[in-house]
């Protein structure tokens, strides 16, 4: 198995709204992100797990919420979200970084987000 | 932090020409660089990457070198076909030790576009 799934593929919430969007893999790669997309840009980083612990907060707003309840899942908790969040969420995940080595990244399909 | 630049922003070439797209990043740290194909709506994908002890990696049309140097970094595509067609992501990354996590800074994508 060499997927990361994301669910949902589509969510639309209201800016009062709570949602999560979830990532799984079962690779057993011990680094799992988290990645905005907006239109015609790059991934932006936004979270870094490494062995279940968050590793990199790039400075992302508290309206999101990462966890990681085990080596296989990453969670992405959404609430009082604005029209500007709205993107492409991507999770990714790869191998444990080791001997100072970066590995390739395994990317999900998405979770397009509209914020109404 | 890192900084990726990549040109050009668009290329469009005819069937069967070659393609060439250059990054170039500021990090000396960075010791990591893949190359990211994304069609419309897909996730990203690698199709290439090279390590920085390394200056030059090859598979079947597609080509990356690397200088270490000058800091840069280029994705070459032979007998482009109309399937080639998409946004192309160069990135640089780097482990940060005291976290034992690596980070990606993408470049902003050139769109690629093979004519038949």
């Amino acid at each position: 198995d060499t997927e990361v799934t994301q669910t949902p593929k589509h969510l639309v919430m209201g800016m009062t709204n709570k949602k999560s969007l979830k990532c799984e893999q079962h690779m057993g790669h011990r680094a799992m992100y988290w990645y905005k997309q907006k239109a015609k840009k790059p991934p932006e980083l936004m979270f870094v797990y490494s062995y279940e612990k968050l590793s990199i907060n790039e400075s992302v707003p508290s309206r999101f919420s990462p966890e990681c309840p085990n080596s296989s899942l990453l969670n992405l908790h959404l609430h009082a979200l604005q029209p500007e969040d709205s993107a492409l969420y991507l999770c990714a995940s790869s191998q444990r970084f080791s001997g100072l080595v970066n590995t390739e990244a395994f990317f999900g399909q998405g979770t397009r987000l509209t914020v109404v | 932090g890192e900084n990726v630049e990549q040109h050009p922003s668009t290329l469009s070439v005819q069937e069967g020409d070659s393609a060439v797209i250059k990054c170039t990043y500021s990090d000396s740290a960075s010791n990591y660089f893949p190359w990211y194909k994304q069609e419309l709506g897909k996730r990203p994908q690698l199709i290439i990457d090279i390590r920085s002890n390394v200056g030059e990696k090859k598979d079947q049309r597609i080509a990356v070198t690397l200088n270490k140097t000058a800091k840069h970094f280029s994705l070459h595509i032979t007998e482009t076909q109309p399937e080639d067609s998409a946004v192309y992501f160069c990135a640089a990354s780097i482990i940060w030790v005291y976290t034992n996590a690596g980070k990606s800074t993408f470049g902003d994508g050139t769109t690629l576009t093979v004519k038949p």
